[in-house]
């Protein structure tokens, strides 16, 4: 079974703080990484797809990937209220078909 | 911006009854994907297709679900024998293509079973 771990939260910040989100992944081998936001009742929205080690930045979110350490992690600069949402970490199959999610982690910006 | 889109956004069923999800990709995708969340769990696997036909299933997707493309644009999920627990939230997606794919999501079919 392909384990995919976030702290569900809630994570509070004040508006205009960074707010970090982490993600760790039990199959060593996966190689492709994303990060969807879903507001309540909503369907996920992809934020940012990760491949390689190392930062990856759009806009006001980097995502940061370490292999060896098989963790992930979102941050959010200037976080804003509209960011208030659930953050799920995904990770592609090896076979490419499908996604384990984590369960998500809820994360609420205080104006 | 294209989109994913399904209908119908929410769906009451009897136990026992059949019900089709159906889902319209975008246009130049060719991977589909169906996932379902049950309230306050996470977004679960389903089935992908591709070509025609199914790629992978996971152990939800048992002989009670079924998918299709009927045409060139549809993408439907056939629940045949309907279960108080399928109630959920049916979610499509559709990728360019796979591998390092990006999954695009529809914004799901609401499905409640009485």
């Amino acid at each position: 079974q392909k384990e995919v771990e976030q702290n569900s939260g809630p994570l509070s910040v004040p508006e205009g703080a960074i707010a970090s989100l982490n993600c760790t992944y039990s199959d060593r081998v996966s190689q492709s990484f994303f990060w969807y936001r879903q507001y309540s009742g909503k369907s996920p929205e992809l934020i940012m797809s990760i491949y390689s080690n190392g930062d990856k930045e759009d806009g006001r979110f980097t995502a940061q990937l370490n292999k060896a350490s098989q963790y992930v992690s979102l941050l959010i600069r200037d976080s804003q209220p509209s960011d208030s949402a659930t953050y799920l970490c995904a990770v592609l199959s090896n076979t490419g078909n499908q996604f384990y999610f984590g369960t998500g982690t809820s994360l609420t910006v205080i104006p | 911006e294209p989109e994913v889109t399904q209908t119908p956004s929410h769906q009451v069923t009897q136990m026992g009854q059949e019900v089709i999800l159906r889902c319209v990709p975008i246009s130049n995708h060719l991977y589909f994907y169906w996932y379902r969340q049950i309230l306050g769990q996470k977004v679960e696997f389903l089935v992908s297709f591709y070509n025609n036909e199914i790629s992978e299933k996971s152990e939800i997707f048992d002989d009670q679900f079924s998918v299709e493309r009927p045409d060139g644009s549809n993408f439907t999920l056939k629940i045949r024998s309907t279960k108080l627990e399928d109630s959920a939230m049916y979610f499509c997606a559709s990728s360019e293509n796979r591998g390092v794919n990006e999954q695009y999501f529809g914004p799901g079919t609401r499905l409640t079973v009485t």
